[in-house]
């Protein structure tokens, strides 16, 4: 089925650094939603985004919706231990406006302390 | 405010059984939706129901069916198990108006294993 193209597969960081991960699509995308899943659990949503250009951020976390529709990005600011766990973007596809969520590869994040 | 719920946690099964999966949706919310997560295929949409009706659906083939109740409990239903059938499977609610975008929030998942 379509897919997002989210990048990078996978870091690996010291904590406290900065993180940052995107995800880019050949279809223009409604609605950016950025979620969490760590082990044994469900994906959680960090942040929604609504609106070409949109910056929202949710503590250390920042994403911006892309004024293109095609991309967004997350941002996370001085990494800690539990920031590990897997990042899915996920969209919702303006051209088949069909309600259909459609999620990134995921980003698997590990900090180091 | 409770989450959503699904049940149960862990199922084994063996090729050519069925099984159903149940999701409880956070209160008030109308939609529910289902996706298969896999290591090699990762999250992949099945099918989204919204007052008792199926609303949109994914490529899966005929084996995989859901209903919807009048309380917005949803249920899954997967005949004729295969081994490609082993993965995780979530169950995510909105509240399924104001047109397209409404974030889902997920449960928990059901791992299912068919040996």
């Amino acid at each position: 089925g379509q897919q997002l193209n989210q990048s990078p597969q996978s870091m690996f960081i010291q904590e406290g650094e900065d993180v940052s991960m995107n995800c880019t699509s050949s279809s223009i995308f409604n609605t950016w939603l950025w979620y969490k899943q760590d082990p044994g659990e469900g994906p959680v949503l960090l942040i929604a985004l609504y609106k070409a250009g949109e910056l929202t951020s949710n503590g250390r976390l920042t994403a911006q919706f892309g004024i293109t529709r095609k991309d967004s990005f997350l941002n996370i600011s001085a990494s800690i231990p539990s920031d590990v766990g897997i990042y899915f973007c996920a969209g919702f596809d303006g051209s088949s406006n069909t309600g259909k969520l459609i999620f990134g590869q995921g980003t698997t994040l590990q900090v180091k302390p | 405010k409770a989450g959503v719920t699904q049940t149960p946690r862990y199922l084994i099964k063996t090729r050519g059984q069925q099984v159903t999966l149940s999701c409880s949706p956070i209160s008030g919310h109308r939609s529910v939706s289902w996706y298969q997560q896999t290591p090699g295929q990762g999250l992949q949409f099945l099918f989204e129901y919204f007052s008792e009706t199926q609303r949109n659906k994914g490529n899966f083939p005929g084996r995989f069916s859901g209903r919807q109740f009048s309380n917005s409990r949803s249920e899954m239903n997967v005949s004729t198990l295969e081994l490609g059938d082993s993965a995780l499977y979530l169950c995510a609610s909105s509240l399924g108006t104001g047109g397209v975008g409404q974030p889902q929030h997920f449960g928990d998942g059901t791992r299912l294993s068919i040996l």
